[in-house]
């Protein structure tokens, strides 16, 4: 079965710590992003990626890291420096590259509490 | 600047009424894409529709309804006899340059059986 695999679904982390979401895809997109999501509002664009080892600030990327050393994965860090850490994170795919707007696809998402 | 505004937060209807959700866009981009997601409360967005901005015909999927108006900026979403598996948040984005997509801040659907 292709899709996005996300894990865990549920983090619980102490304040101060980093902790790092994964994103995974078999689907062979080029495209993957990471949002944000938090109660009652809609998604925000963290970073996303348009091929292997290049990736692009989104509208909120302060307080997160990513890597794009494969194709398929595109893990997420969510850095102490990130001043309210607790949110719903969803990753994303489409087919790519460049220019593109083909449909993006979601994984099922990981919702994050620092304690 | 891109924008996508969905007026009704939430929405509540009893089982078999129609609904209809309302999404109003704003850009300067001569071509662009419209989409609709649902949000079940598992969390994962699932892909509804896709439209582009060339394309003006209504679009119609089982109940599911779309009505893409180029003149009033707005692309809504009509559900036809809604059931109770139709409770969700959903959610109008707008896609522009580099592939990256603007969302609405999401409708909340509940169908009360």
């Amino acid at each position: 079965d292709g899709g996005i695999t996300q894990s865990p679904k549920y983090l619980f982390r102490k304040e101060g710590q980093n902790v790092t979401l994964s994103c995974e895809q078999n689907l062979n997109h080029d495209a993957m992003y990471w949002y944000r999501q938090d109660p009652g509002q809609g998604l925000r664009l963290i970073y996303y990626s348009q091929i292997v080892n290049d990736f692009q600030k989104g509208d909120i990327a302060e307080g997160y890291s990513v890597s794009r050393e494969k194709k398929e994965s595109f893990p997420l860090t969510v850095t102490s420096a990130q001043k309210n850490p607790t949110a719903f994170y969803l990753c994303a795919s489409s087919i790519g590259p460049y220019g593109s707007t083909d449909t993006q696809y979601f994984g099922p998402g990981t919702r994050l509490t620092v304690l | 600047a891109q924008k996508v505004t969905q007026a009704q937060t939430e929405i509540s209807v009893v089982e078999k009424e129609d609904v209809t959700l309302d999404c109003v866009y704003e850009t300067r981009d001569t071509t662009y894409y419209l989409f609709w997601y649902k949000q079940p409360p598992s969390g994962e967005l699932v892909f509804l529709i896709r439209r582009n901005s060339f394309d003006e015909q209504n679009e119609i999927s089982g109940r599911y309804s779309w009505n893409f108006q180029k003149s009033t900026s707005s692309f809504n979403f009509t559900i036809t006899a809604s059931q109770v598996v139709d409770s969700a948040v959903y959610f109008c984005a707008l896609s522009h340059s580099g592939s990256r997509l603007t969302f609405g801040e999401g409708t909340q659907l509940t169908v009360n059986p």
